[in-house]
This record gives structure tokens, C-alpha cells and sequence, in this order.
């Protein structure tokens, strides 16, 4: 069975960058590794995704390990409307999220 | 406004009782996907449709059912409520039914059941 870890809790000051890790060690050689985020009182929102290659957009970079088995969501500089909880989606046929990692995010 | 809408946004009901949550998902979108999250708990996956049929299937009760429409809405029926159905209930929309590189889920605001 497919198994997603990731840390429950991180802690960040502003303005500095997280790192948010997860491994997916069983993920499949053609399943996109997906990044969502929930904020307070809202629905999970999409972050990011990629397969093999690390990945940028205007919210986070994610960077994938070369072997796939984990990958890392890098926000560049953490504001308080980042604090969320992170969850990340290795890709397949099971539509399960991970646990998800509590991002607080200090002034 | 994400673009999939939920009804109702707060449902309080009693044990023994039956409710029906709906979705109508994106435009365009053809993937319909429900989750649960009780308090303080993680996404858990429920069930998935595409175009009419059911696709995949996850920790679903046999008490709940769901179901989409031809104009792609669905609705996730819960009977017979317990106390520990009270949770969030995301419906999520998809453009394809398949987990490739171009399908992101688009989520709900969700709807919240309590069941007294």
C-alpha cells in the first residue's frame, strides 16, 4: 500500500524560506507528485505539480529527488497568509492525500 | 471563488436521519471527487466520478452513496447519520479522470454536517 509521510508540524519566520518535505517511497514511475494547501476555514487550494523535474510557479518551487521517493516544496519567502496546512498528493489511482504538514508562520 | 459550488454550507441534522450534499463542479470539468475531514483530521477520500459513472472508489460507508447527474452536479447522499459522520465534506473537479500532469483538482468550499 502506498505510503506518504510528512512532518505534522514546521514552524517559519516571515519573509523566510520553508521547506516542506514528503516522502513517497512507493510512488510509480509515471505518477505526478502533487502539492495542496488548506488554508483556515477553507478548502484545499492546488499548489504545485511535477514528475521528474523540479518545478516553479508564482506560489512555490517544488524539487523533486532525482530516485522520486521524496520530494520538497520550497515556499521563498513564507508570509502569514501562508500559514496553512501543506499536503502532498503523490499522484496514481488511490486519490489519497498525505497526512499534511501545520505550516505557522511567526511574525 | 474556486468555481465548484457546494449546498448547503452548514447542515445540522439528527442521528438516524438522511441529508444530501451537492456539487456542481467547474465548467468544463468532467471529474467529480468527494472527501471527508472530521475535526482536525486529513482528506479522506471517498469516492470519484467521471461523466456520469463512478471511477474509483475509497473508505466509503455503504450508508453514504453519491452520484453525478448528465449535467455533471452530483450529490453524495449519507443515511442512517451517526454522531461520527459530523465533518467537512469537500467535493472536488477535475478535468480528466486520470491522476496526468494536467489534472488538478479544483476544490469546494465544503459543506459542514453535524449531526446532533
Amino acid at each position: 500500500d502506498a505510503k506518504t509521510t510528512q512532518p505534522n508540524s514546521m514552524e517559519s519566520n516571515e519573509e523566510e524560506p520553508v521547506h516542506l518535505p514528503c516522502n513517497h517511497s512507493t510512488i510509480s514511475g509515471t505518477d505526478y507528485i502533487h502539492w495542496y494547501r488548506q488554508l483556515p476555514s477553507q478548502g484545499p487550494e492546488y499548489v504545485i505539480h511535477g514528475l521528474t523535474s523540479n518545478v516553479n510557479n508564482r506560489m512555490a518551487s517544488l524539487a523533486i529527488a532525482e530516485d522520486r521517493k521524496s520530494s520538497t516544496l520550497i515556499l521563498h519567502r513564507a508570509t502569514l497568509r501562508d500559514a496553512a496546512v501543506y499536503y502532498c498528493f503523490p499522484g496514481g489511482q488511490n486519490f489519497v492525500f498525505g497526512p499534511g504538514t501545520r505550516l505557522s508562520v511567526l511574525p | 471563488d474556486s468555481g465548484v459550488t457546494q449546498t448547503p454550507k452548514h447542515l445540522i441534522t439528527a442521528t438516524g436521519q438522511r441529508v444530501t450534499l451537492r456539487c456542481s463542479p467547474r465548467s468544463g470539468d468532467l471529474s467529480v471527487y468527494w472527501y471527508q475531514q472530521s475535526l482536525d483530521q486529513g482528506l479522506q477520500f471517498l469516492i470519484q466520478y467521471y461523466n456520469g459513472e463512478e471511477r474509483a472508489k475509497g473508505n466509503i460507508l455503504e450508508r453514504f452513496s453519491a452520484q453525478q447527474f448528465p449535467d455533471l452536479h452530483s450529490e453524495l447522499n449519507l443515511s442512517s447519520l451517526e454522531l461520527g459522520d459530523s465533518a467537512l465534506y469537500f467535493c472536488a473537479s477535475s478535468v480528466e479522470v486520470g491522476w496526468t500532469g494536467a489534472n488538478v483538482l479544483t476544490f469546494g468550499a465544503g459543506s459542514r454536517l453535524t449531526v446532533l
